[in-house]
């Protein structure tokens, strides 16, 4: 069964800084691996979706890699903004018949001002 | 921008009542999902279907969880009699042609209190 683990759970960063949001899963058979943001009470916001043949992908001041052999994905905020406090969520589309997504826990961002 | 849209964004009701949550899909996907989210918990893939029928559904989407395209455009997912434990938020999603490949879309979510 598919896995998928995000760390660190909580980052509170300055205004300005880079920061890198890290996701793991467990079984490297996948499609895709899509990034979402999610504020408080709110619905997900795909930021990045990223093809299993992909290395990387880039929106903005985001960058999202991914490493399917170890079965890690990374997600680079540069020069961060109070605007992007909010949860970031990662999730991978499994091949096979169960092509739903499988979702981490998020990692809830602070940028303070 | 084309989005997912969700009704209502908010519905309290009494343990053991039927619950009807609607989505409006982006016009041209093919595909449509439910995902819960329990409060504090992960994202839970319940339900998925197309062509009008379901083409997976989870653990969790039991025989008190129904889905339906009633019309072209509308996406409902029904809780015949609603238990506690179904208090979350649930999200609709939807991807178009490029089913492999393709980018979900998620609504704002229809949060459901159950008391």
């Amino acid at each position: 069964k598919q896995e998928v683990t995000q760390i660190p759970a909580a980052l509170s960063v300055p205004e300005g800084e880079n920061l890198v949001l890290n996701c793991s899963f467990t079984d490297s058979a996948i499609y895709n691996l899509q990034w979402f943001r999610q504020d408080p009470g709110k619905g997900l916001t795909s930021l990045l979706l990223i093809q299993s043949s992909q290395r990387e992908q880039t929106s903005g001041r985001l960058n999202a890699s991914l490493d399917k052999s170890s079965g890690r994905s990374t997600l680079y905020i540069a020069a961060s903004q109070p605007g992007d406090s909010a949860t970031y969520l990662c999730a991978v589309r499994l091949t096979g018949s169960a092509r739903q997504l499988t979702f981490g826990s998020g990692t809830q961002l602070t940028v303070l001002p | 921008e084309p989005e997912v849209t969700q009704t209502p964004s908010h519905q309290v009701t009494q343990m053991g009542q039927e619950v009807i949550l609607r989505c409006v899909p982006i016009s041209n996907h093919l595909y449509f999902y439910w995902y819960r989210q329990i409060l504090g918990q992960k994202v839970e893939f319940l339900v998925s279907f197309y062509n009008n029928e379901i083409s997976e559904k989870s653990e969790i989407f039991d025989d008190q969880f129904s889905v339906e395209r009633p019309d072209g455009s509308n996406f409902t997912l029904k809780i015949r009699s609603t238990k506690l434990e179904d208090s979350a938020m649930y999200f609709c999603a939807s991807i178009g042609r490029f089913y492999e490949a393709g980018e979900l879309f998620f609504g704002e979510g229809s949060r459901l209190t159950v008391l």
